[in-house]
């Protein structure tokens, strides 16, 4: 198993591009997820999705776009990329336990810069 | 809302030194718990967990007990290695939670 694979690894762009960066799992998991960790702070949540066809608001979505059209990818657009968005971005993805989330597995990170 | 505070790093021991990680939390009900390891330039990974009150997680020689009537998860190893050199987060899953709240995370380094 992959587990949680994140293309691309790294990427360079200009205020005002667009990119679109993709996770994808092949562990069956219905739960998907996309963090920002900037230096010195935490993770924090974009967006998520429990489930092929639906996506929901995390912490953090303004500026960001989501599809989960199969289950086992999820994309995150940026249409117009701001310096503020240079960070790095990581995708994770879990089962349901008991009526919640269990374990979270990550991908390796997308470092972003946006000049 | 459901919470996660974790003491502030960096914490930096030498190497065979004892090391504690506190965690405390806010939650209604029963959340389960986890701490997660993040190494130089990678993602986060799972170090261990608990699901309910007194349960011990365990994993690479670290441990974390389950504290309901202290709501804490502090993480301890009995002897650290360079190798552990890391940054660790707590987090906890909520009763009906789609989501894992994680705390800021505490930088580990440890000195030859």
């Amino acid at each position: 198993n992959a587990g949680v694979t994140q293309t691309p690894k790294f990427r360079v762009l200009k205020t005002g591009q667009s990119m679109t960066l993709l996770c994808a799992q092949d562990m069956n998991h219905e739960y998907m997820y996309w963090y920002r960790q900037d230096p010195g702070m935490g993770l924090r949540l974009i967006h998520y999705s429990v489930g092929e066809g639906t996506t929901a608001k995390g912490e953090v979505p303004d500026g960001y776009n989501v599809s989960r059209l199969k289950k086992q990818n999820f994309l995150l657009g940026l249409e117009s990329a701001a310096p503020s968005q240079t960070s790095v971005y990581f995708c994770a993805s879990s089962i349901q336990a008991g009526g919640r989330t269990d374990t979270q597995y990550f991908g390796p990170g997308t470092r972003l810069t946006v000049l | 809302g459901d919470s996660v505070t974790q003491m502030e790093g960096p914490v930096t021991l030498s190497e065979e030194a004892f090391l504690t990680i506190n965690c405390t939390y806010t939650a209604t009900g029963y959340p389960s718990l986890f701490w997660y390891v993040q190494y130089p330039g990678e993602g986060l990974q799972l170090l261990l967990k608990a699901t309910k009150a007194d349960d011990k997680g365990s994993n690479k020689g670290f441990e974390a007990t389950y504290r309901k009537e202290t709501t804490s998860f502090h993480l301890e190893k009995g002897s650290v290695q360079v190798s552990d050199s890391a940054v660790y987060f707590c987090a906890l899953s909520g009763d009906s939670s789609y989501k894992l709240i994680f705390g800021s995370g505490t930088r580990l380094l440890v000195r030859p």
